[in-house]
């Protein structure tokens, strides 16, 4: 079955902690993003990857940090400079770089700063 | 600056009736609009999608309708169903920009049996 994967589902981490969420996808697609969705509060772009070893920042890329060294995965990494890491955190991942084609999104990864 | 929203937090309906979500964006150069359906504790699933070179698409119980002229979009869902009971958040993008989604912030809906 090809899909996106992100592990773990719930994670709990003590403030000042850095922590990486996992994403891999096997649906052979060239772009990658993560997204951090707040109650009452759409989707929000944290970093995007069009292509393997290139990345761009999105909306709210402070405190963040991405790698693309695979095509199959964009790992996501939460510093301990990110204000308020608690959150639903989404990654997603499109057939086409440069085209509106739609997204497809994993379960998504719980964090918790305790 | 928020150039997709969805006015309405939340829509109550009947089963069996039309469910209308709405969602308004600011900026001209959108070009292709998607609405996704998101249940808790999950990741959004795709629905359905519209050009702007069209001003409706259908698809089974689903349909977007789209005034460009108002920047305006909304989803129909004949009939409605129990399991359509989830949030609904559109999108927008800019066709060869980076493939860049805005969201909305989201519809609950609840349909009642």
């Amino acid at each position: 079955d090809g899909g996106i994967t992100q592990s773990p589902k719930y994670l709990f981490r003590k403030e000042g902690q850095n922590v990486t969420l996992s994403c891999e996808q096997n649906l052979n697609h060239d772009a990658m993003y993560w997204y951090r969705q707040d109650p009452g509060q759409g989707l929000r772009l944290i970093y995007y990857s069009q292509i393997v070893n290139d990345f761009q920042k999105g909306d709210i890329a402070e405190g963040y940090s991405v790698s693309r060294e695979k095509k199959e995965s964009f790992p996501l990494t939460v510093t301990s400079a990110q204000k308020n890491p608690t959150a639903f955190y989404l990654c997603a991942s499109s057939i086409s770089q440069g085209r509106s084609y739609e997204q497809f999104f994993g379960p998504g990864t719980r964090l918790t700063v305790l | 600056d928020q150039q997709v929203k969805q006015n309405s937090p939340s829509l109550s309906v009947q089963e069996g009736r039309i469910s209308i979500l709405n969602c308004d964006y600011t900026n001209s150069m959108f070009d292709y609009f998607l609405w996704y359906k998101k249940y808790p504790a999950e990741g959004p699933t795709f629905l359905i999608s519209i050009s702007s070179i069209k001003d409706k698409n259908e698809d089974g119980r689903f349909t977007v309708f789209l005034n460009k002229s108002a920047k305006h979009l909304s989803l129909h869902i004949v009939p409605s169903q129990p399991g359509d009971s989830a949030v609904y958040f559109c999108a927008a993008s800019i066709s060869g920009n980076t493939g860049k989604l805005i969201f909305g912030q989201g519809t609950t809906l609840q349909v009642k049996p």
